[in-house]
């Protein structure tokens, strides 16, 4: 049984581009989270998503930040215009029904 | 007042020891509590999770939980090189979607 997917592993951008991060929860899993880890700093949640829904997006910035889970496919996080201080990793959690997430191991996103 | 306060370390121990990992939180709600290992550059890895006070054992991992103190603990007996890693609490409420973690304890297990 595949874990969580992520890809890119890695995404350099530069100002002002778009990042497109990629998850594939595990199978089984309807549930996905979106995690943001800043350098000397936890994980913060983003959104998340079940399949079609955003459930609940209340860490996620206002402006240029969305996030997507088709009914087909991977969830999608995006970012718009990106700036310097989006450089982080960003983590994919899903889960079952129940309380346990499990991680994917991350794309690193570095902003020029 | 941070959700969960967790000491970032970085602890150092012999090969062989036992290793005390702690975090306190702040909401009573919260009634879920796992660890996480994180290996340098890589995603979180769920070591243990937990829902009631008092000792869950898996191996040589202990995950300990008082609700009373608002007091979780991970102990590691025999601590070997390969445990050395970040790990991080994480606690959910009943009812919530996501989880709170700690910034993180940085470990290094010593030869």
């Amino acid at each position: 049984n595949a874990g969580v997917m992520q890809n890119p592993r890695h995404l350099v951008r530069r100002r002002g581009q778009e990042a497109r991060l990629r998850c594939s929860p595990m199978k089984g899993h309807s549930h996905v989270y979106w995690y943001r880890q800043l350098p000397e700093e936890g994980l913060k949640f983003m959104v998340y998503l079940q399949k079609e829904n955003i459930i609940d997006e209340s860490g996620m910035p206002k402006e240029r930040f969305s996030a997507e889970f088709p009914k087909e496919g991977p969830s999608i996080l995006r970012i718009q215009q990106v700036v310097r201080g989006d450089s982080a990793a960003y983590f994919c959690a899903s889960s079952p029904i129940s309380n346990e997430q499990f991680f994917g191991p991350g794309t690193r996103l570095t902003v020029l | 007042q941070k959700e969960v306060e967790q000491d970032p370390g970085p602890l150092s121990v012999p090969e062989g020891a036992i290793v005390s990992l702690n975090c306190t939180y702040s909401n009573s709600a919260f009634q879920y509590f796992m660890w996480y290992r994180q290996y340098s550059r890589k995603g979180p890895e769920l070591l243990m999770y937990t829902y009631s006070s008092g000792n869950k054992e898996d191996g040589r991992f202990t995950a300990q939980v008082d609700k009373s103190s608002k007091y979780i603990s991970l102990f590691i007996r025999d601590s070997q090189p390969s445990d050395s890693a970040t790990y991080l609490c994480a606690i959910k409420g009943s009812g919530a979607n996501n989880l709170f973690f700690g910034t993180g304890t940085r470990l290094t297990v010593i030869p």
